[in-house]
């Protein structure tokens, strides 16, 4: 089956650091990638959606000056956490898509760690 | 804009102990709901795509039903590895060519040996 491969699984830094995380679609080409953000025991809320070659759209309250997607190929977008702070602390989760009514993919998540 | 409820929040069982998890969903238009399976510190793992009410899916010891309003997960004698959090998603005609689902906040189950 189709894989979405996502790194880093976890990362750790400090308050100030910019950190980027990749999703790849490893045996498809990917059009369209999702971004989400998961807390503790809730369910995953969708940040923005990727579109390769153009700019991504994002959801109503996510900063797109914060949170940075590019998506360069087909088969890659990475999001960039500009200037993190301990609240952006989270489970990030990219997903993709073949294309019509197929089900996503998802990657296996990062969880970001802000000190 | 469509919604998706997902009850109960959490389930216990003992194995061996069958039970259903319910999705309740409103939606303009669905295109398909889908059933995940999502483990600690991992992202989701597809499990069923249901396209129309009646129509029904089956895996192992799972088996997902669908009708106008809602959908069952049906566990039938579970075991602990089917411990995990399962999660509800529809795709609806507002979300027209982006493919975004929305999710319910799932259901966390845990199944005791």
């Amino acid at each position: 089956g189709a894989v979405v491969s996502q790194h880093p699984s976890w990362v750790i830094c400090k308050s100030g650091t910019s950190v980027k995380i990749e999703c790849r679609s490893l045996d498809f080409q990917a059009t369209t990638m999702f971004w989400y953000r998961q807390f503790p025991k809730q369910s995953l809320m969708l940040m923005a959606t990727s579109n390769e070659g153009s700019k991504a759209t994002y959801e109503q309250g996510v900063e797109k000056d914060k949170f940075l997607i590019n998506h360069a190929s087909l088969t890659l977008s990475t999001l960039t956490v500009t200037s993190a702070h301990p609240e952006d602390s989270s489970f990030y989760i990219c997903s993709a898509s073949r294309g019509g009514n197929e089900k996503l993919f998802f990657g296996s998540g990062t969880q970001l760690s802000v000190l | 804009e469509d919604q998706v409820t997902q009850s109960p929040e959490a389930l216990r069982l003992q194995e061996g102990e069958s039970s259903s998890l319910n999705c309740s969903y409103t939606v303009s238009g669905l295109r398909g709901l889908f059933w995940y399976r999502q483990d600690p510190g991992k992202g989701p793992e597809f499990l069923f795509t249901l396209y129309s009410a009646g129509e029904e899916k089956e895996k192992e010891r799972l088996k997902a039903t669908l009708t106008k309003k809602e959908s069952f997960l049906h566990i039938t004698a579970p075991k602990p590895e089917d411990s995990a959090t399962y999660l509800c998603a529809v795709l609806g005609l507002s979300s027209g060519s982006a493919r975004q689902l929305t999710f319910g906040s799932g259901t966390q189950l845990t199944v005791l040996p």
